[in-house]
Protein backbone atom coordinates (compact mmCIF):
# COMPACT_ATOMS: atom_id res chain seq x y z
CA UNK A 1 0.00 0.00 0.00
CA UNK A 2 1.39 3.60 -0.86
CA UNK A 3 2.13 5.46 2.30
CA UNK A 4 3.90 8.14 3.40
CA UNK A 5 4.44 9.11 7.20
CA UNK A 6 5.99 12.16 8.51
CA UNK A 7 7.80 12.61 11.86
CA UNK A 8 7.02 13.98 14.50
CA UNK A 9 3.60 14.98 14.03
CA UNK A 10 4.40 17.84 15.97
CA UNK A 11 7.37 20.25 17.05
CA UNK A 12 7.87 23.52 19.04
CA UNK A 13 11.07 25.61 18.87
CA UNK A 14 12.47 28.98 19.81
CA UNK A 15 12.79 31.60 16.54
CA UNK A 16 16.36 31.10 15.22
CA UNK A 17 16.94 27.47 15.92
CA UNK A 18 17.24 24.95 13.35
CA UNK A 19 14.81 21.59 13.10
CA UNK A 20 14.68 18.92 10.60
CA UNK A 21 11.48 17.36 9.76
CA UNK A 22 11.31 13.30 8.82
CA UNK A 23 9.36 12.05 5.34
CA UNK A 24 9.16 7.99 5.21
CA UNK A 25 7.42 6.43 2.43
CA UNK A 26 6.39 3.28 1.07
CA UNK A 27 5.28 4.67 -2.75
CA UNK A 28 6.18 2.59 -6.00
CA UNK A 29 6.61 3.26 -8.44
CA UNK A 30 8.30 6.62 -7.63
CA UNK A 31 8.15 9.51 -9.74
CA UNK A 32 8.87 12.94 -6.90
CA UNK A 33 8.86 13.81 -3.48
CA UNK A 34 7.52 17.39 -2.71
CA UNK A 35 6.98 19.53 0.39
CA UNK A 36 4.84 21.76 0.82
CA UNK A 37 3.89 24.44 3.59
CA UNK A 38 0.76 24.97 4.76
CA UNK A 39 -0.31 28.34 6.59
CA UNK A 40 -3.89 27.59 9.22
CA UNK A 41 -6.60 28.05 6.71
CA UNK A 42 -4.75 28.33 3.46
CA UNK A 43 -4.40 25.99 0.67
CA UNK A 44 -0.53 23.91 0.81
CA UNK A 45 2.18 26.30 -1.19
CA UNK A 46 4.97 24.27 -2.87
CA UNK A 47 8.57 24.50 -1.25
CA UNK A 48 10.84 22.09 -3.36
CA UNK A 49 9.78 19.38 -5.69
CA UNK A 50 12.83 16.24 -6.17
CA UNK A 51 13.03 13.64 -8.32
CA UNK A 52 14.87 10.40 -7.93
CA UNK A 53 18.23 11.63 -9.13
CA UNK A 54 18.04 14.47 -6.80
CA UNK A 55 20.02 14.13 -3.35
CA UNK A 56 19.63 17.62 -1.87
CA UNK A 57 17.47 20.52 -2.66
CA UNK A 58 17.56 24.19 -1.29
CA UNK A 59 14.90 26.98 -1.28
CA UNK A 60 15.98 29.72 1.20
CA UNK A 61 16.11 28.40 4.61
CA UNK A 62 15.09 24.99 3.27
CA UNK A 63 16.91 22.38 2.20
CA UNK A 64 15.47 18.62 1.38
CA UNK A 65 16.83 15.72 1.18
CA UNK A 66 16.25 12.77 -0.46
CA UNK A 67 17.43 8.97 -0.13
CA UNK A 68 15.67 7.09 -3.11
CA UNK A 69 17.28 3.47 -1.48
CA UNK A 70 16.01 4.07 1.84
CA UNK A 71 12.63 5.93 0.89
CA UNK A 72 12.89 9.10 3.15
CA UNK A 73 13.31 12.30 3.34
CA UNK A 74 14.23 15.05 5.55
CA UNK A 75 13.28 19.11 5.29
CA UNK A 76 15.61 20.83 7.34
CA UNK A 77 14.51 24.89 8.42
CA UNK A 78 17.86 27.24 9.29
CA UNK A 79 17.51 30.04 11.64
CA UNK A 80 13.77 29.94 11.98
CA UNK A 81 11.14 32.87 11.95
CA UNK A 82 7.79 32.94 13.81
CA UNK A 83 6.31 32.93 10.20
CA UNK A 84 7.58 29.33 9.39
CA UNK A 85 4.94 28.45 11.92
CA UNK A 86 2.45 25.99 9.78
CA UNK A 87 2.02 22.39 8.63
CA UNK A 88 4.62 21.08 6.56
CA UNK A 89 3.05 18.24 4.37
CA UNK A 90 5.32 15.87 2.69
CA UNK A 91 3.53 14.60 -0.96
CA UNK A 92 4.99 11.11 -3.06
CA UNK A 93 4.10 11.26 -6.37
CA UNK A 94 3.56 7.66 -7.37
CA UNK A 95 4.06 7.49 -11.77
CA UNK A 96 1.15 5.98 -12.89
CA UNK A 97 1.89 4.88 -16.50
CA UNK A 98 -1.66 4.20 -17.74
CA UNK A 99 -3.82 6.63 -16.07
CA UNK A 100 -4.42 10.16 -16.52
CA UNK A 101 -2.02 11.61 -13.90
CA UNK A 102 0.41 10.28 -11.58
CA UNK A 103 -0.89 9.94 -7.98
CA UNK A 104 -0.08 11.82 -5.25
CA UNK A 105 0.43 10.58 -1.51
CA UNK A 106 0.08 13.15 1.03
CA UNK A 107 1.29 12.84 4.84
CA UNK A 108 -0.81 13.81 7.51
CA UNK A 109 2.19 16.41 7.79
CA UNK A 110 4.54 17.80 10.69
CA UNK A 111 2.98 20.75 12.61
CA UNK A 112 5.41 23.52 13.82
CA UNK A 113 5.49 26.02 15.89
CA UNK A 114 8.39 28.78 16.59
CA UNK A 115 7.86 30.73 19.57
CA UNK A 116 9.56 33.77 19.86
CA UNK B 1 -3.42 37.83 -7.83
CA UNK B 2 -3.00 34.93 -10.92
CA UNK B 3 -2.74 31.94 -8.49
CA UNK B 4 -5.74 29.42 -8.05
CA UNK B 5 -8.28 31.07 -6.57
CA UNK B 6 -11.85 29.92 -3.92
CA UNK B 7 -15.27 31.08 -3.51
CA UNK B 8 -16.40 31.14 -1.28
CA UNK B 9 -13.60 30.79 1.19
CA UNK B 10 -16.21 29.81 4.36
CA UNK B 11 -19.20 28.21 4.12
CA UNK B 12 -21.78 27.09 7.00
CA UNK B 13 -24.87 25.33 6.15
CA UNK B 14 -27.49 23.16 7.70
CA UNK B 15 -27.35 19.69 7.68
CA UNK B 16 -29.21 18.68 4.68
CA UNK B 17 -28.83 22.08 2.15
CA UNK B 18 -26.79 21.96 -0.97
CA UNK B 19 -23.77 23.70 -1.28
CA UNK B 20 -21.96 25.02 -4.40
CA UNK B 21 -18.30 25.81 -4.74
CA UNK B 22 -16.25 27.62 -7.57
CA UNK B 23 -12.72 27.36 -8.19
CA UNK B 24 -11.02 29.39 -10.94
CA UNK B 25 -7.61 27.57 -11.90
CA UNK B 26 -4.30 29.68 -12.95
CA UNK B 27 -5.18 30.41 -16.77
CA UNK B 28 -3.96 28.04 -19.04
CA UNK B 29 -3.39 25.23 -16.34
CA UNK B 30 -5.34 22.43 -18.34
CA UNK B 31 -5.52 19.93 -15.70
CA UNK B 32 -7.81 20.57 -12.26
CA UNK B 33 -8.06 18.40 -8.93
CA UNK B 34 -10.44 18.62 -6.44
CA UNK B 35 -9.40 17.66 -2.85
CA UNK B 36 -10.77 17.10 0.73
CA UNK B 37 -8.62 18.26 4.14
CA UNK B 38 -10.27 17.46 7.60
CA UNK B 39 -8.15 18.30 10.38
CA UNK B 40 -4.57 17.18 10.95
CA UNK B 41 -5.53 15.21 7.97
CA UNK B 42 -3.41 15.70 4.71
CA UNK B 43 -5.58 16.05 1.83
CA UNK B 44 -7.39 13.60 0.13
CA UNK B 45 -7.85 12.92 -3.65
CA UNK B 46 -11.45 13.30 -5.07
CA UNK B 47 -11.64 14.03 -8.15
CA UNK B 48 -9.15 15.33 -11.12
CA UNK B 49 -10.26 16.94 -14.49
CA UNK B 50 -8.46 17.83 -17.50
CA UNK B 51 -9.71 20.43 -19.44
CA UNK B 52 -13.53 19.53 -19.64
CA UNK B 53 -12.79 15.93 -18.95
CA UNK B 54 -13.34 13.93 -15.70
CA UNK B 55 -11.20 11.48 -15.85
CA UNK B 56 -10.66 10.70 -12.39
CA UNK B 57 -13.28 10.38 -9.36
CA UNK B 58 -12.17 8.76 -5.52
CA UNK B 59 -13.80 6.60 -3.94
CA UNK B 60 -14.48 9.31 -1.27
CA UNK B 61 -16.71 11.13 -4.28
CA UNK B 62 -20.26 9.69 -2.94
CA UNK B 63 -23.31 9.93 -4.91
CA UNK B 64 -23.77 13.45 -3.05
CA UNK B 65 -21.03 14.93 -4.42
CA UNK B 66 -20.45 16.47 -8.21
CA UNK B 67 -17.97 18.30 -10.23
CA UNK B 68 -17.99 19.53 -13.22
CA UNK B 69 -16.00 21.98 -15.45
CA UNK B 70 -18.48 23.08 -18.20
CA UNK B 71 -15.70 24.81 -20.41
CA UNK B 72 -12.84 23.35 -19.33
CA UNK B 73 -11.79 26.56 -17.27
CA UNK B 74 -13.38 26.91 -14.03
CA UNK B 75 -14.68 24.19 -11.80
CA UNK B 76 -17.74 23.90 -9.68
CA UNK B 77 -18.48 21.31 -6.77
CA UNK B 78 -21.43 20.22 -5.75
CA UNK B 79 -22.38 18.42 -2.33
CA UNK B 80 -26.39 17.50 -2.34
CA UNK B 81 -28.16 16.71 1.32
CA UNK B 82 -25.29 18.02 3.17
CA UNK B 83 -23.96 15.62 6.30
CA UNK B 84 -21.98 16.68 9.26
CA UNK B 85 -19.45 14.71 7.81
CA UNK B 86 -18.93 16.68 4.87
CA UNK B 87 -17.37 19.39 7.56
CA UNK B 88 -13.99 19.91 6.00
CA UNK B 89 -11.85 22.60 3.84
CA UNK B 90 -12.44 21.67 -0.17
CA UNK B 91 -9.09 22.72 -1.73
CA UNK B 92 -8.54 22.89 -5.55
CA UNK B 93 -5.38 22.54 -7.20
CA UNK B 94 -4.30 23.16 -10.76
CA UNK B 95 -1.69 22.00 -12.56
CA UNK B 96 -0.29 23.08 -16.46
CA UNK B 97 0.23 20.34 -19.19
CA UNK B 98 1.96 17.63 -18.68
CA UNK B 99 5.01 17.85 -20.72
CA UNK B 100 6.02 21.07 -18.72
CA UNK B 101 6.11 19.93 -14.96
CA UNK B 102 6.38 17.13 -12.71
CA UNK B 103 2.56 17.65 -12.53
CA UNK B 104 3.30 20.76 -10.19
CA UNK B 105 0.03 21.32 -8.47
CA UNK B 106 -0.83 24.54 -7.27
CA UNK B 107 -3.59 25.42 -4.57
CA UNK B 108 -6.14 27.53 -3.71
CA UNK B 109 -7.02 28.97 -0.39
CA UNK B 110 -9.41 26.62 0.20
CA UNK B 111 -12.91 26.50 0.95
CA UNK B 112 -14.32 25.65 4.52
CA UNK B 113 -17.36 23.67 4.81
CA UNK B 114 -19.28 23.80 8.31
CA UNK B 115 -22.58 21.53 8.23
CA UNK B 116 -24.65 21.96 11.19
Amino acid sequence: KNQVEQSPQSLIILEGKNCTLQCNYTVSPFSNLRWYKQDTGRGPVSLTIMTFSENTKSNRRYTATLDADTKQSSLHITASQLSDSASYICVVSAANYGGATNKLIFGTGTLLAVQP
Amino acid sequence: DTGVSQDPRHKITKRGQNVTFRCDPISEHNRLYWYRQTLGQGPEFLTYFQNEAQLEKSRLLSDRFSAERPKGSFSTLEIQRTEQGDSAMYLCASSPPARRSYNEQFFGPGTRLTVL
